[in-house]
């Protein structure tokens, strides 16, 4: 069965703190993608990364990094030095090739404060 | 480059009344259209999902259809509304060639009363 656990439901840290938002998946697919969305409070999902599962390397892109796992099924996602703007909930996702379904997991809010 | 539309972005209806709601994709041909429904304070679910004109598939029995009239247009319809349609529901497409990574619009808050 493919699913995807976030378990952290919501977080709150202090603005320059660091945090790790958690994601577990399980799929018995030898191929699959992973992918990481935000969603700020206008409601739109904004696209922040994907990772192949033959690619284990890890990616930093300014204040975000992920740490991708396959012996622990885990693709985690840290934000270094939080921001207020980075107030959101964050959707961790499994996809398979060549299909239509994202399996998205129950996401986490993350509450930044001055 | 590509964007994706919805409108209207906030809707409230009569339990009963019919629904109708708009995705555009503009800056692409041919891709894959999505239809989510996401519950106050909950994840997303895929409602329906079309790789071409006319094709469609559902992915949960409800009162809700979808409809694909053009290539980058995507409709989310309905008869009769009920209360447990009320949501966010968000449109988004892909590319056909890859398919995996999709693209969400800005969403339509629906309301039924």
């Amino acid at each position: 069965a493919q699913k995807v656990t976030q378990a952290q439901t919501e977080i709150s840290v202090v603005e320059k703190e660091d945090v790790t938002l958690d994601c577990v998946y399980e799929t018995r697919d030898t191929t699959y993608y992973l992918f990481w969305y935000k969603q700020p409070p206008s409601g739109e999902l904004v696209f922040l990364i994907r990772r192949n599962s033959f690619d284990e390397q890890n990616e930093i892109s300014g204040r975000y990094s992920w740490n991708f796992q396959k012996s622990t099924s885990s693709f985690n996602f840290t934000i270094t030095a939080s921001q207020v703007v980075d107030s959101a909930v964050y959707f961790c996702a499994l996809g398979r090739p060549n299909t239509d379904k994202l399996i998205f997991g129950t996401g986490t809010r993350l509450q930044v404060f001055p | 480059s590509q964007t994706i539309h919805q409108w209207p972005a906030t809707l409230v209806q009569p339990v009963g009344s019919p629904l109708s709601l708009e995705c555009t994709v503009e800056g692409t041909s041919n891709p894959n259209l999505y239809w989510y429904r996401q519950a106050a304070g909950r994840g997303l679910q895929l409602l329906f999902y079309s790789v071409g004109i006319g094709q469609i598939s559902s992915e949960v029995p409800q009162n809700l259809s979808a409809s694909r009239p053009q290539d980058r247009q995507f409709i989310l319809s309905s008869k009769k509304l009920l209360l447990s349609d009320s949501g966010f529901y968000l449109c988004a497409w892909s590319f056909l060639a890859t398919q995996e990574t999709q693209y969400f619009g800005p969403g339509t808050r629906l309301l039924v009363l």
